[in-house]
Protein backbone atom coordinates (compact mmCIF):
# COMPACT_ATOMS: atom_id res chain seq x y z
CA UNK A 1 0.00 0.00 0.00
CA UNK A 2 1.48 3.48 -0.98
CA UNK A 3 2.10 5.69 1.79
CA UNK A 4 3.14 9.68 2.61
CA UNK A 5 4.21 9.36 6.18
CA UNK A 6 4.40 12.22 8.60
CA UNK A 7 6.63 11.56 11.25
CA UNK A 8 4.52 12.79 14.16
CA UNK A 9 0.80 13.10 14.63
CA UNK A 10 0.83 15.92 17.27
CA UNK A 11 3.26 17.59 18.15
CA UNK A 12 3.97 20.89 20.92
CA UNK A 13 6.40 23.17 20.98
CA UNK A 14 7.32 26.49 22.66
CA UNK A 15 7.60 29.67 21.31
CA UNK A 16 11.17 30.38 19.33
CA UNK A 17 11.75 27.03 19.06
CA UNK A 18 12.72 25.26 15.40
CA UNK A 19 10.34 22.95 14.21
CA UNK A 20 10.88 20.28 11.54
CA UNK A 21 8.14 18.46 10.40
CA UNK A 22 9.12 15.17 8.20
CA UNK A 23 7.36 13.62 5.17
CA UNK A 24 8.57 10.72 3.33
CA UNK A 25 7.08 9.12 0.60
CA UNK A 26 7.57 5.45 -1.03
CA UNK A 27 5.60 5.94 -4.40
CA UNK A 28 8.63 7.58 -6.26
CA UNK A 29 6.81 10.84 -6.90
CA UNK A 30 8.45 14.05 -8.34
CA UNK A 31 6.23 16.32 -6.69
CA UNK A 32 5.78 16.88 -2.52
CA UNK A 33 3.74 19.58 -1.10
CA UNK A 34 3.63 21.05 2.38
CA UNK A 35 -0.11 22.72 3.44
CA UNK A 36 -1.73 23.71 6.20
CA UNK A 37 -5.45 23.62 6.90
CA UNK A 38 -7.19 25.76 9.70
CA UNK A 39 -11.00 26.00 10.39
CA UNK A 40 -12.68 28.27 8.15
CA UNK A 41 -9.83 29.05 5.92
CA UNK A 42 -9.20 25.42 4.49
CA UNK A 43 -6.16 24.26 2.95
CA UNK A 44 -3.23 27.29 2.21
CA UNK A 45 -0.44 25.95 0.24
CA UNK A 46 2.81 26.66 2.10
CA UNK A 47 5.51 25.36 0.35
CA UNK A 48 6.10 22.65 -2.92
CA UNK A 49 8.91 21.14 -4.44
CA UNK A 50 9.11 19.43 -8.40
CA UNK A 51 12.44 17.74 -7.38
CA UNK A 52 15.10 16.95 -5.50
CA UNK A 53 16.62 20.36 -3.97
CA UNK A 54 14.31 22.26 -6.34
CA UNK A 55 11.69 24.25 -4.23
CA UNK A 56 8.35 26.72 -4.80
CA UNK A 57 6.68 29.17 -2.69
CA UNK A 58 3.53 28.84 -2.58
CA UNK A 59 0.50 31.03 -1.19
CA UNK A 60 1.93 31.58 2.40
CA UNK A 61 5.53 30.81 2.84
CA UNK A 62 6.46 33.73 5.33
CA UNK A 63 7.81 31.90 8.60
CA UNK A 64 8.84 28.48 7.06
CA UNK A 65 11.38 26.82 4.79
CA UNK A 66 11.98 23.49 3.30
CA UNK A 67 14.33 21.12 2.19
CA UNK A 68 14.35 18.42 -0.31
CA UNK A 69 17.24 16.95 -0.26
CA UNK A 70 16.52 13.28 -1.11
CA UNK A 71 13.31 12.65 -3.18
CA UNK A 72 11.73 10.51 -0.84
CA UNK A 73 11.92 13.40 1.69
CA UNK A 74 10.65 17.13 2.24
CA UNK A 75 11.12 18.77 5.22
CA UNK A 76 9.01 22.27 6.58
CA UNK A 77 10.92 23.95 9.01
CA UNK A 78 9.59 26.49 11.64
CA UNK A 79 12.32 28.87 11.75
CA UNK A 80 11.12 30.69 15.01
CA UNK A 81 7.63 28.81 15.95
CA UNK A 82 5.33 31.56 16.72
CA UNK A 83 1.62 30.76 18.33
CA UNK A 84 -0.07 31.64 15.09
CA UNK A 85 1.63 28.41 13.55
CA UNK A 86 -0.45 26.41 15.78
CA UNK A 87 -2.39 23.99 12.77
CA UNK A 88 -2.44 20.95 11.36
CA UNK A 89 0.27 20.09 8.22
CA UNK A 90 -0.48 18.21 5.34
CA UNK A 91 2.02 16.78 3.17
CA UNK A 92 1.30 15.46 -0.17
CA UNK A 93 2.57 13.95 -3.34
CA UNK A 94 1.89 13.67 -6.80
CA UNK A 95 3.40 11.95 -9.72
CA UNK A 96 3.69 14.92 -12.56
CA UNK A 97 2.17 16.08 -14.95
CA UNK A 98 2.70 13.79 -17.61
CA UNK A 99 1.84 13.95 -21.43
CA UNK A 100 -1.43 15.64 -20.65
CA UNK A 101 -2.41 13.28 -17.75
CA UNK A 102 -2.65 15.07 -14.42
CA UNK A 103 -3.01 12.83 -10.85
CA UNK A 104 -4.47 12.87 -7.67
CA UNK A 105 -2.70 13.71 -4.42
CA UNK A 106 -1.61 11.16 -2.04
CA UNK A 107 -2.07 12.94 1.85
CA UNK A 108 -0.21 11.71 5.12
CA UNK A 109 -2.12 11.44 8.16
CA UNK A 110 -1.11 14.92 9.27
CA UNK A 111 0.76 16.80 11.83
CA UNK A 112 -1.39 18.57 14.59
CA UNK A 113 1.42 21.25 15.82
CA UNK A 114 0.41 23.45 19.16
CA UNK A 115 2.62 26.47 19.68
CA UNK A 116 2.76 27.19 23.39
CA UNK B 1 -5.44 31.46 -2.93
CA UNK B 2 -8.69 30.03 -2.38
CA UNK B 3 -10.55 29.34 -5.67
CA UNK B 4 -12.86 26.68 -5.27
CA UNK B 5 -15.65 27.19 -3.08
CA UNK B 6 -18.12 24.35 -1.77
CA UNK B 7 -21.81 24.75 -1.36
CA UNK B 8 -23.06 23.88 1.27
CA UNK B 9 -21.03 24.29 4.30
CA UNK B 10 -22.56 21.64 5.76
CA UNK B 11 -25.49 18.74 4.80
CA UNK B 12 -26.94 16.53 7.16
CA UNK B 13 -29.05 14.16 5.75
CA UNK B 14 -30.49 10.44 6.20
CA UNK B 15 -28.55 7.36 5.43
CA UNK B 16 -29.39 6.13 2.27
CA UNK B 17 -30.46 9.00 1.12
CA UNK B 18 -28.52 10.68 -1.98
CA UNK B 19 -26.02 13.68 -1.08
CA UNK B 20 -25.17 16.70 -3.37
CA UNK B 21 -22.77 18.66 -3.33
CA UNK B 22 -21.43 21.99 -4.90
CA UNK B 23 -18.17 23.24 -5.98
CA UNK B 24 -17.47 27.16 -7.56
CA UNK B 25 -14.15 28.23 -9.47
CA UNK B 26 -13.18 31.38 -10.72
CA UNK B 27 -10.72 30.86 -13.63
CA UNK B 28 -10.04 28.02 -16.07
CA UNK B 29 -9.05 24.59 -15.02
CA UNK B 30 -7.03 21.76 -16.31
CA UNK B 31 -8.97 19.08 -14.09
CA UNK B 32 -11.03 19.51 -10.79
CA UNK B 33 -10.55 17.23 -8.41
CA UNK B 34 -12.60 16.13 -5.30
CA UNK B 35 -11.04 14.72 -1.72
CA UNK B 36 -12.62 13.72 1.64
CA UNK B 37 -11.32 14.15 4.71
CA UNK B 38 -12.33 12.09 7.82
CA UNK B 39 -11.99 13.55 11.39
CA UNK B 40 -8.63 14.34 12.39
CA UNK B 41 -6.81 12.73 9.40
CA UNK B 42 -5.23 13.46 6.04
CA UNK B 43 -7.43 14.33 2.94
CA UNK B 44 -8.36 11.03 0.11
CA UNK B 45 -8.28 11.22 -3.44
CA UNK B 46 -11.66 10.29 -4.84
CA UNK B 47 -12.03 11.60 -8.16
CA UNK B 48 -10.75 14.01 -11.04
CA UNK B 49 -12.29 15.24 -13.97
CA UNK B 50 -11.04 16.72 -16.67
CA UNK B 51 -11.83 20.52 -18.10
CA UNK B 52 -12.64 18.55 -21.10
CA UNK B 53 -15.26 16.01 -19.48
CA UNK B 54 -18.71 16.82 -18.47
CA UNK B 55 -19.85 13.85 -16.51
CA UNK B 56 -17.28 10.96 -14.17
CA UNK B 57 -18.98 7.83 -12.54
CA UNK B 58 -16.59 6.11 -9.68
CA UNK B 59 -18.69 3.42 -7.75
CA UNK B 60 -21.11 5.39 -5.56
CA UNK B 61 -19.87 8.71 -7.12
CA UNK B 62 -21.06 11.28 -9.68
CA UNK B 63 -19.20 14.47 -10.38
CA UNK B 64 -20.45 16.65 -13.06
CA UNK B 65 -18.25 19.65 -14.41
CA UNK B 66 -19.68 23.01 -16.19
CA UNK B 67 -16.68 24.94 -17.19
CA UNK B 68 -19.30 27.64 -18.88
CA UNK B 69 -20.19 28.35 -15.34
CA UNK B 70 -17.00 27.55 -13.50
CA UNK B 71 -18.96 24.69 -11.64
CA UNK B 72 -19.32 21.38 -10.33
CA UNK B 73 -20.94 19.16 -8.24
CA UNK B 74 -20.27 15.61 -6.28
CA UNK B 75 -22.79 13.24 -6.12
CA UNK B 76 -22.98 10.57 -3.14
CA UNK B 77 -25.68 7.94 -4.17
CA UNK B 78 -27.08 5.47 -1.35
CA UNK B 79 -25.56 7.27 1.45
CA UNK B 80 -23.82 5.39 4.38
CA UNK B 81 -22.88 6.30 7.84
CA UNK B 82 -19.27 5.89 7.02
CA UNK B 83 -19.65 8.61 4.20
CA UNK B 84 -19.48 10.97 6.91
CA UNK B 85 -16.90 13.34 6.30
CA UNK B 86 -15.70 16.77 5.16
CA UNK B 87 -15.46 16.86 1.10
CA UNK B 88 -13.18 19.44 -0.54
CA UNK B 89 -12.93 20.46 -4.13
CA UNK B 90 -9.41 21.05 -5.79
CA UNK B 91 -8.81 22.93 -8.79
CA UNK B 92 -5.42 22.70 -11.17
CA UNK B 93 -5.68 26.25 -12.94
CA UNK B 94 -4.76 25.41 -16.88
CA UNK B 95 -1.62 26.10 -18.58
CA UNK B 96 2.00 24.75 -17.78
CA UNK B 97 3.92 25.42 -14.30
CA UNK B 98 3.17 24.48 -11.18
CA UNK B 99 1.27 21.59 -10.42
CA UNK B 100 -0.09 22.71 -6.81
CA UNK B 101 -3.64 22.15 -6.49
CA UNK B 102 -6.26 25.08 -4.62
CA UNK B 103 -8.47 23.93 -2.08
CA UNK B 104 -11.84 24.80 -1.28
CA UNK B 105 -12.85 25.45 2.53
CA UNK B 106 -14.98 21.84 2.30
CA UNK B 107 -18.75 20.97 2.89
CA UNK B 108 -19.19 18.93 6.38
CA UNK B 109 -21.66 15.58 5.40
CA UNK B 110 -23.22 14.04 8.08
CA UNK B 111 -24.88 10.89 7.88
CA UNK B 112 -27.74 10.05 10.30
CA UNK B 113 -28.09 6.46 10.71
Amino acid sequence: DVKVTQSSRYLVKRTGEKVFLECVQDMDHENMFWYRQDPGLGLRLIYFSYDVKMKEKGDIPEGYSVSREKKERFSLILESASTNQTSMYLCASSPPRAQGVTYGYTFGSGTRLTVV
Amino acid sequence: SQQGEEDPQALSIQEGENATMNCSYKTSINNLQWYRQNSGRGLVHLILIRSNEREKHSGRLRVTLDTSKKSSSLLITASRAADTASYFCATRPSGGGADGLTFGKGTHLIIQP
